[in-house]
């Protein structure tokens, strides 16, 4: 069955440094998503991609942060100068595209520790 | 905005039995739809069960349904014959249709099916 994939499964950064969160969607899949998950809290949204382009963000997703779609498989999140408070999971998905809403599909996530 | 509202931080069922997640939700838009995601301790977000605010019936997947009750705003998850691999944090979410699907979630309820 097709899943989404990221990498690393944990990272450990010292504050100001620039991270690279990696995901390959489902193949057929065309909408991305992050999400993060503070330890603890509920899972809150970042930024959707479409047509390579960002089609919404949140207020968290400030100038600190960039996506890309750099080739035909990966979806990356950056983050440009690492603060404490964005340690946290962070959580890419993906969807089909057409009518309705449509179910996203989780991968395993990526578990980024600022120190 | 959307708004999702979990009232039950714990829930605990006696294994075999059913149990009910209790989910409430505030949207000012036509047409949604609701989900239910589930989280082990691995940390993994598990899709369970997909509603569109349009569909007639309410979902089922294999021992999860989803009782829908529009004119109240909830989508309550049903688990039936509940396993011990059932204990995880459950989350119930929604989204707008269209383009802009972002998924907001709420707190979570923990689940702990006793033996």
């Amino acid at each position: 069955e097709p899943e989404v994939t990221q990498t690393p499964s944990h990272q450990v950064t010292q504050m100001g440094q620039e991270v690279i969160l990696r995901c390959v969607p489902i193949s057929n899949h065309l909408y991305f998503y992050w999400y993060r998950q503070i330890l603890g809290q509920k899972v809150e949204f970042l930024v959707s991609f479409y047509n390579n382009e960002i089609s919404e963000k949140s207020e968290i997703f400030d100038d600190q942060f960039s996506v890309e779609r750099p080739d035909g498989s990966n979806f990356t999140l950056k983050i440009r100068s690492t603060k404490l408070e964005d340690s946290a999971m962070y959580f890419c998905a993906s969807s089909e595209v057409g009518q309705g809403a449509y179910e996203q599909y989780f991968g395993p996530g990526t578990r980024l520790t600022v120190t | 905005a959307q708004k999702i509202t979990q009232t039950q931080p714990g829930m605990f069922v006696q294994e075999k039995e059913a149990v009910t997640l209790d989910c409430t939700y505030d949207t000012s838009d036509p047409s949604y739809g609701l989900f239910w995601y589930k989280q082990p301790s691995s940390g993994e977000m598990i899709f369970l069960i997909y509603q569109g605010s349009y569909d007639q019936q309410n979902a089922t997947e294999g021992r999860y349904s989803l009782n829908f009750q529009k004119a109240r705003k909830s989508a309550n998850l049903v688990i039936s014959a509940s396993q011990l691999g059932d204990s995880a944090m459950y989350f119930c979410a929604m989204s707008r249709s269209g383009s802009a699907r972002q998924l907001t979630f709420g707190s979570g309820t923990q689940l702990t099916v006793l033996p």
